[in-house]
């Protein structure tokens, strides 16, 4: 099955600096690559997502990108703040039928 | 994106019972899935739950200790049966809006005793 590997695991900033964290994937077939945000006591967001279609996506202080031949992509938080403070999550579709296989986890602290 | 809640938000349990979750989406949905995440984990899916059809299970997860339901386009439960300390963790039910978005309720925080 897919394997997908999340580095950092612990991320800690300044406040206004930049985080960028990587997750690198081995099925060649993968085509969705989501970013996940994980506040403590709540479920998952979904905050940015890209589709093997396209090389880089931004959303105001979010961007992701992906790059297919080396099969890894990578989230950039910049001007961190501290309500960024958050476990982050990538993602990529795999196995068939609908299902997406998440990578362990990065713990990003924003230190004000 | 769709409004997910989940009953209950947590819950404390004796060992060798059984606990109910109710995850309820306000807007009809084909796909539902329900995850595990244990203290400091990634996610793990548990399974996949169409409406209509059997729920399909992954590698590791049964239907004896993990029976879902899914009436209807726009609820599911997932019983966690005969509950040991292991079962110790949030578990989250998402939906499925697009070709593989998936959005996660608030997730439900289990703790065995």
């Amino acid at each position: 099955g897919e394997n997908v590997e999340q580095h950092p695991s612990t991320l800690s900033v300044q406040e206004g600096d930049s985080a960028v964290i990587k997750c690198t994937y081995s099925d060649s077939a993968s085509n969705y690559f989501p970013w996940y945000k994980q506040e403590l006591g709540k479920g998952p967001q979904l905050i940015i997502d890209i589709r093997s279609n396209v090389g880089e996506k931004k959303d105001q202080r979010i961007a992701v990108t992906l790059n297919k031949t080396a099969k890894h992509f990578s989230l950039h938080i910049t001007e961190t703040q501290p309500e960024d403070s958050a476990v982050y999550f990538c993602a990529t579709d795999s196995g068939g039928y609908q299902k997406v296989t998440f990578g362990t986890g990065t713990k990003l602290q924003v230190i004000p | 994106s769709a409004v997910i809640s989940q009953k209950p938000s947590r819950d404390i349990c004796q060992r060798g019972t059984s606990l109910t979750i109710q995850c309820q989406v306000d807007s009809q949905v084909t796909m539902m899935f329900w995850y595990r995440q244990q203290p400091g984990q990634s996610l793990t899916l548990i399974a996949t739950a169409n409406q209509g059809s059997e729920a399909t299970y992954e590698s590791g997860f049964v239907i004896d200790k993990f029976p879902i339901s899914r009436p209807n386009l726009t609820f599911s439960t997932l019983t966690v049966s005969n509950m040991s300390p292991e079962d110790s963790s949030i578990y989250l039910c998402s939906v499925e809006e697009g070709a593989y978005e998936q959005y996660f309720g608030p997730g439900t925080r289990l703790t065995v005793t």
